[in-house]
């Protein structure tokens, strides 16, 4: 499965989108890119998954580029129970393993 | 419905003893999952099981960890003898099917090894 780079931390002002990318170059034709989140002392949690389009559901939006090597998830109303750790994963539609790296630490800030 | 329920939540032991850790999925989830998180790191998966058969303990070390899953529903994963270095939160997660996008993760169990 290919690897993702992702920021170790960012900070967002609760109200405002929270865009959180995710570079994925080495993606193969059939891998997806996967997006959960680990709240403090949680389990992770899915939020969304997409091929090539662009993906919404309630908890999120998922932007992947053309060339597929990059792609950015939003929480369009970050609010403060959004702080958590977001995790960018690639693999195979249904593939086996999770490989989580170490994330993206969100902080959303009154 | 239930989540994946996990116990105990917190556990305290020194080096060199052993340690249980049970799980026990979301109903009708044929497909388990044990994860090992140290401190500021992704999960880690340890083994995955499809009903009461092991799929992948590629990354299980084998000669301290083991994991059962009997009849096909709840699972234990132990150590024996613990070290420093086990310290780490350990994760259940359930699916219906394997490879399924969306894991269900338990809340874990936080393990400290002195």
């Amino acid at each position: 499965d290919a690897k993702t780079t992702q920021p170790p931390s960012m900070d967002c002002a609760e109200g405002r989108a929270a865009n959180l990318p995710c570079n994925h170059s080495t993606i193969s034709g059939n891998e997806y890119v996967y997006w959960y989140r680990q709240i403090h002392s949680q389990g992770p949690q899915y939020i969304i998954h997409g091929l090539k389009n662009n993906e919404t559901n309630e908890m999120a939006s998922l932007i992947i580029t053309e060339d597929r090597k990059s792609s950015t998830l939003i929480l369009p109303h970050a609010t403060l129970r959004d702080t958590a750790v977001y995790y960018c994963i690639v693999r195979r539609e249904y593939g086996n393993k999770l490989v989580f790296g170490a994330g993206t630490i969100l902080r959303v800030k009154s | 419905e239930a989540g994946v329920a996990q116990s105990p939540r917190y556990k305290i032991i020194e080096k060199r003893q052993s340690v249980a850790f049970w799980c026990n999925p979301i109903s009708g989830h044929a497909t388990l999952y044990w994860y090992q998180q140290i401190l500021g790191q992704g999960p880690k998966l340890l083994i995955q099981f499809q009903n009461n058969g092991v799929v992948d303990d590629s990354q299980l070390p084998k000669d301290r960890f083991s994991a059962e899953r009997l009849k096909g529903v709840d699972s234990t994963l132990k150590i024996q003898p613990a070290k420093l270095e086990d310290s780490a939160v350990y994760l259940c997660a359930s699916t219906r099917l394997a490879g399924l996008y969306e894991q269900y993760f338990g809340p874990g169990t936080r393990l400290t090894v002195t």
